[in-house]
């Protein structure tokens, strides 16, 4: 069984339409999570941040944490075209370079 | 300000062949990754290093090699290429006070 589970998608939305994106865990350890977006040939970069459980919004991302349920969630709000692309959550535990564990990553397109 | 560069972007080897991957960064980052993505599994940890004249095994190290013989540079080296080690790889490095990894572009290596 892998630490963190992510459904790949793809996941198909019209324009305008909220969308839920989800990870699972399975290492109570883990207390920063991450949500990466990857549009294609590109490399990941930083979406949301979170230390432990809770929300965290920005514009028209939010990021929950529930940490009782080892799962987390990203929100996107008002869903753009240019909000195509492959979502990663990642976490990692505390310590010096601890290693981050991400997910498969799920497909997102949102069409006009 | 560049971030984190990775030369080549593409690159085509035969079985047997060697080859080294470059990574720099201008974001005075203590630590280096470097990442391998495949679809259905993510991306996974190769080598990482803490700081200039480190190096650490991560989760895949096995045929390949690293070195940080300057704080900026990460080098990924392939002895010998094997058709496994078709991929796309990614270079990370880390602002260890936010705990945030940034990503370069990626190289894409086919190894036939």
């Amino acid at each position: 069984q892998k630490e963190v589970e992510q459904d790949p998608g793809p996941l198909s939305v019209p324009e305008g339409a909220i969308v839920s994106l989800n990870c699972t865990y399975s290492n109570s350890a883990f207390q920063y999570f991450m949500w990466y977006r990857q549009y294609s040939r590109k490399g990941p970069e930083l979406l949301m941040y979170t230390y432990s459980s809770g929300n965290k919004e920005d514009g028209r991302f939010t990021a929950q944490v529930d940490k009782s349920s080892k799962y987390i969630s990203l929100f996107i709000r008002d869903s753009q075209p240019s909000d195509s692309a492959t979502y990663l959550c990642a976490m990692r535990r505390t310590g010096t370079a601890s290693k981050l564990t991400f997910g498969t990553g799920t497909r997102l397109q949102v069409t006009l | 300000n560049a971030g984190v560069t990775q030369t080549p972007k593409f690159r085509v080897l035969k079985t047997g062949q060697s080859m080294t991957l470059l990574c720099a960064q201008d974001m005075n980052h203590e630590y280096m990754y470097w990442y391998r993505q495949d679809p259905g599994m993510g991306l996974r940890l190769i080598h990482y290093s803490v700081g200039e004249g480190t190096t650490a095994k991560g989760e895949v190290p096995d045929g390949y090699n690293v070195s940080r013989l300057k704080k900026q540079n990460f080098l990924l080296g392939l002895e010998s290429a094997a058709p496994s080690q078709t991929s796309v790889y990614f270079c990370a490095t880390e602002d260890d006070r936010k705990n945030i990894q940034y990503f370069g572009a990626g190289t894409r290596l086919s190894v036939l």
